[in-house]
Protein backbone atom coordinates (compact mmCIF):
# COMPACT_ATOMS: atom_id res chain seq x y z
CA UNK A 1 0.00 0.00 0.00
CA UNK A 2 0.97 3.57 -1.06
CA UNK A 3 1.88 5.43 2.23
CA UNK A 4 1.85 9.20 3.05
CA UNK A 5 3.05 10.66 5.93
CA UNK A 6 3.66 14.11 7.43
CA UNK A 7 5.32 15.31 10.05
CA UNK A 8 2.67 16.49 12.46
CA UNK A 9 -1.32 16.05 13.02
CA UNK A 10 -1.22 18.89 14.60
CA UNK A 11 1.08 22.15 15.23
CA UNK A 12 0.40 25.46 16.96
CA UNK A 13 2.42 28.50 15.95
CA UNK A 14 2.92 32.34 16.59
CA UNK A 15 2.50 34.60 14.47
CA UNK A 16 5.51 35.45 12.45
CA UNK A 17 7.24 31.92 12.92
CA UNK A 18 8.52 30.16 9.78
CA UNK A 19 6.74 27.03 9.84
CA UNK A 20 7.84 23.73 7.72
CA UNK A 21 5.62 20.98 6.70
CA UNK A 22 6.85 17.55 5.73
CA UNK A 23 5.87 15.02 3.52
CA UNK A 24 7.19 11.62 3.10
CA UNK A 25 5.68 9.06 -0.01
CA UNK A 26 7.37 5.43 0.40
CA UNK A 27 6.14 4.90 -3.68
CA UNK A 28 8.54 6.45 -6.27
CA UNK A 29 5.75 9.12 -7.21
CA UNK A 30 7.20 11.69 -9.35
CA UNK A 31 4.26 13.85 -8.31
CA UNK A 32 3.34 15.37 -5.04
CA UNK A 33 0.73 18.15 -3.90
CA UNK A 34 -0.17 20.31 -0.99
CA UNK A 35 -3.24 21.57 -0.79
CA UNK A 36 -5.28 23.50 2.62
CA UNK A 37 -8.74 22.62 3.24
CA UNK A 38 -11.02 24.73 4.59
CA UNK A 39 -14.96 24.95 5.64
CA UNK A 40 -17.12 25.73 2.73
CA UNK A 41 -14.01 25.98 0.87
CA UNK A 42 -13.42 22.36 -0.07
CA UNK A 43 -9.34 21.52 -1.02
CA UNK A 44 -7.24 24.34 -2.60
CA UNK A 45 -4.00 23.60 -4.58
CA UNK A 46 -1.25 25.57 -2.90
CA UNK A 47 2.11 23.77 -5.36
CA UNK A 48 2.67 20.85 -6.86
CA UNK A 49 6.32 19.08 -8.21
CA UNK A 50 6.11 16.95 -10.33
CA UNK A 51 10.10 16.08 -10.34
CA UNK A 52 12.76 16.51 -7.77
CA UNK A 53 13.34 20.29 -7.77
CA UNK A 54 10.48 21.07 -9.91
CA UNK A 55 7.85 23.31 -8.59
CA UNK A 56 4.71 24.52 -10.33
CA UNK A 57 2.25 27.08 -8.25
CA UNK A 58 -1.39 26.31 -7.69
CA UNK A 59 -4.49 28.01 -6.73
CA UNK A 60 -3.44 29.46 -3.85
CA UNK A 61 0.90 29.69 -3.60
CA UNK A 62 1.00 33.16 -1.77
CA UNK A 63 2.88 33.41 1.37
CA UNK A 64 3.64 29.80 0.74
CA UNK A 65 6.87 27.90 -0.57
CA UNK A 66 8.20 24.40 -1.22
CA UNK A 67 10.92 21.94 -1.37
CA UNK A 68 11.75 19.59 -3.22
CA UNK A 69 15.30 18.01 -2.57
CA UNK A 70 15.03 13.88 -2.88
CA UNK A 71 11.92 12.32 -4.94
CA UNK A 72 10.13 10.85 -1.49
CA UNK A 73 10.10 14.25 0.37
CA UNK A 74 8.41 17.45 -0.28
CA UNK A 75 8.21 20.08 2.03
CA UNK A 76 5.27 23.08 2.63
CA UNK A 77 7.09 26.70 3.78
CA UNK A 78 5.23 28.98 5.61
CA UNK A 79 7.98 32.03 5.82
CA UNK A 80 6.43 33.79 8.37
CA UNK A 81 3.18 32.74 9.32
CA UNK A 82 -0.28 34.53 9.75
CA UNK A 83 -3.41 33.95 11.36
CA UNK A 84 -5.34 33.20 8.22
CA UNK A 85 -3.14 30.14 7.83
CA UNK A 86 -4.52 28.51 9.63
CA UNK A 87 -6.18 25.82 8.39
CA UNK A 88 -5.64 22.07 7.41
CA UNK A 89 -2.74 21.34 5.78
CA UNK A 90 -2.59 17.73 3.30
CA UNK A 91 -0.29 16.42 1.12
CA UNK A 92 -0.50 13.80 -1.75
CA UNK A 93 1.19 12.13 -4.11
CA UNK A 94 0.54 10.21 -7.12
CA UNK A 95 2.47 8.16 -10.04
CA UNK A 96 3.58 9.56 -13.20
CA UNK A 97 0.75 8.84 -15.10
CA UNK A 98 -1.51 11.62 -15.90
CA UNK A 99 -5.22 10.47 -14.32
CA UNK A 100 -3.59 8.65 -11.64
CA UNK A 101 -5.06 8.57 -8.09
CA UNK A 102 -3.24 10.83 -5.72
CA UNK A 103 -2.86 9.34 -2.22
CA UNK A 104 -3.16 11.58 0.76
CA UNK A 105 -1.59 11.61 4.16
CA UNK A 106 -3.39 11.86 7.28
CA UNK A 107 -3.05 15.98 7.32
CA UNK A 108 -1.43 18.52 9.78
CA UNK A 109 -4.15 20.79 11.42
CA UNK A 110 -2.20 24.20 12.01
CA UNK A 111 -2.98 27.06 14.18
CA UNK A 112 -1.35 30.01 14.26
CA UNK A 113 -1.83 32.17 17.20
CA UNK B 1 -11.02 28.87 -9.95
CA UNK B 2 -13.08 26.53 -8.27
CA UNK B 3 -14.16 23.73 -10.77
CA UNK B 4 -16.12 21.55 -9.06
CA UNK B 5 -19.21 22.13 -7.09
CA UNK B 6 -21.14 19.50 -5.33
CA UNK B 7 -24.14 19.47 -4.41
CA UNK B 8 -26.10 19.45 -1.52
CA UNK B 9 -23.59 20.65 1.15
CA UNK B 10 -24.86 18.02 3.67
CA UNK B 11 -27.01 15.17 3.60
CA UNK B 12 -28.24 13.30 6.22
CA UNK B 13 -30.29 9.46 5.85
CA UNK B 14 -31.34 6.49 7.80
CA UNK B 15 -29.03 3.72 7.59
CA UNK B 16 -30.03 1.04 4.90
CA UNK B 17 -31.49 4.32 2.37
CA UNK B 18 -29.44 5.24 -0.86
CA UNK B 19 -27.09 8.46 -1.06
CA UNK B 20 -26.83 10.27 -4.13
CA UNK B 21 -24.84 13.45 -4.35
CA UNK B 22 -23.83 15.51 -7.35
CA UNK B 23 -21.04 17.11 -8.77
CA UNK B 24 -21.07 19.66 -11.52
CA UNK B 25 -17.52 21.33 -13.35
CA UNK B 26 -17.09 24.05 -15.53
CA UNK B 27 -14.50 22.90 -17.92
CA UNK B 28 -13.43 20.20 -20.31
CA UNK B 29 -11.90 17.25 -18.10
CA UNK B 30 -9.90 13.83 -18.78
CA UNK B 31 -11.56 11.80 -15.61
CA UNK B 32 -13.36 12.44 -12.85
CA UNK B 33 -12.85 11.18 -9.24
CA UNK B 34 -14.42 10.77 -6.42
CA UNK B 35 -12.78 10.53 -2.58
CA UNK B 36 -13.92 10.43 0.94
CA UNK B 37 -12.62 11.82 3.80
CA UNK B 38 -14.00 10.54 7.42
CA UNK B 39 -13.66 13.55 9.69
CA UNK B 40 -10.25 15.14 10.70
CA UNK B 41 -8.36 12.76 8.13
CA UNK B 42 -6.86 12.55 4.77
CA UNK B 43 -8.66 11.77 1.75
CA UNK B 44 -9.20 7.76 0.31
CA UNK B 45 -10.00 7.16 -3.38
CA UNK B 46 -13.01 5.68 -4.11
CA UNK B 47 -13.56 5.55 -7.86
CA UNK B 48 -11.94 7.33 -11.44
CA UNK B 49 -14.41 7.70 -14.30
CA UNK B 50 -12.69 9.03 -17.37
CA UNK B 51 -14.17 11.52 -19.77
CA UNK B 52 -15.15 8.53 -22.26
CA UNK B 53 -17.26 6.53 -19.81
CA UNK B 54 -20.84 6.99 -18.81
CA UNK B 55 -21.34 4.62 -15.74
CA UNK B 56 -18.92 2.80 -13.60
CA UNK B 57 -19.52 0.96 -10.18
CA UNK B 58 -17.30 -0.67 -7.67
CA UNK B 59 -19.36 -2.27 -4.93
CA UNK B 60 -22.07 -0.21 -3.28
CA UNK B 61 -20.85 2.61 -5.41
CA UNK B 62 -22.01 4.24 -8.94
CA UNK B 63 -20.58 7.12 -10.05
CA UNK B 64 -22.19 8.50 -13.35
CA UNK B 65 -20.63 11.39 -15.99
CA UNK B 66 -22.86 13.53 -18.55
CA UNK B 67 -19.65 15.76 -20.05
CA UNK B 68 -22.50 17.20 -22.18
CA UNK B 69 -24.03 18.43 -18.92
CA UNK B 70 -20.55 18.80 -16.94
CA UNK B 71 -21.58 17.00 -14.15
CA UNK B 72 -21.34 13.14 -12.20
CA UNK B 73 -23.22 12.00 -9.63
CA UNK B 74 -22.21 9.43 -6.55
CA UNK B 75 -24.65 6.60 -5.48
CA UNK B 76 -24.34 4.70 -2.74
CA UNK B 77 -26.64 1.96 -2.49
CA UNK B 78 -27.84 0.57 0.78
CA UNK B 79 -26.11 2.91 3.22
CA UNK B 80 -24.54 1.98 6.29
CA UNK B 81 -23.12 4.42 9.51
CA UNK B 82 -19.41 3.53 8.09
CA UNK B 83 -20.34 5.55 5.05
CA UNK B 84 -20.96 8.65 7.15
CA UNK B 85 -18.11 11.05 5.97
CA UNK B 86 -17.72 13.59 3.82
CA UNK B 87 -17.37 13.17 -0.15
CA UNK B 88 -15.27 15.40 -2.31
CA UNK B 89 -15.46 15.32 -6.53
CA UNK B 90 -11.72 16.12 -8.48
CA UNK B 91 -11.55 16.62 -11.94
CA UNK B 92 -8.40 16.22 -14.28
CA UNK B 93 -7.57 18.85 -15.77
CA UNK B 94 -4.52 18.48 -18.63
CA UNK B 95 -3.14 22.36 -19.10
CA UNK B 96 0.47 22.18 -19.28
CA UNK B 97 0.59 20.13 -16.98
CA UNK B 98 -2.03 17.51 -15.21
CA UNK B 99 -3.51 18.67 -11.77
CA UNK B 100 -6.90 17.87 -10.35
CA UNK B 101 -9.22 20.63 -9.05
CA UNK B 102 -11.66 19.90 -5.77
CA UNK B 103 -15.08 20.50 -4.87
CA UNK B 104 -16.09 21.97 -1.75
CA UNK B 105 -17.81 18.37 -0.68
CA UNK B 106 -21.12 16.75 0.41
CA UNK B 107 -21.10 16.01 4.13
CA UNK B 108 -23.26 12.67 4.69
CA UNK B 109 -24.22 11.48 7.98
CA UNK B 110 -26.27 8.19 7.98
CA UNK B 111 -27.82 7.43 11.08
CA UNK B 112 -28.06 3.98 12.44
Amino acid sequence: DVKVTQSSRYLVKRTGEKVFLECVQDMDHENMFWYRQDPGLGLRLIYFSYDVKMKEKGDIPEGYSVSREKKERFSLILESASTNQTSMYLCASRPGLAGGWQYFGPGTRLTVT
Amino acid sequence: SQQGEEDPQALSIQEGENATMNCSYKTSINNLQWYRQNSGRGLVHLILIRSNEREKHSGRLRVTLDTSKKSSSLLITASRAADTASYFCATGVSSGTYKYIFGTGTRLKVLA
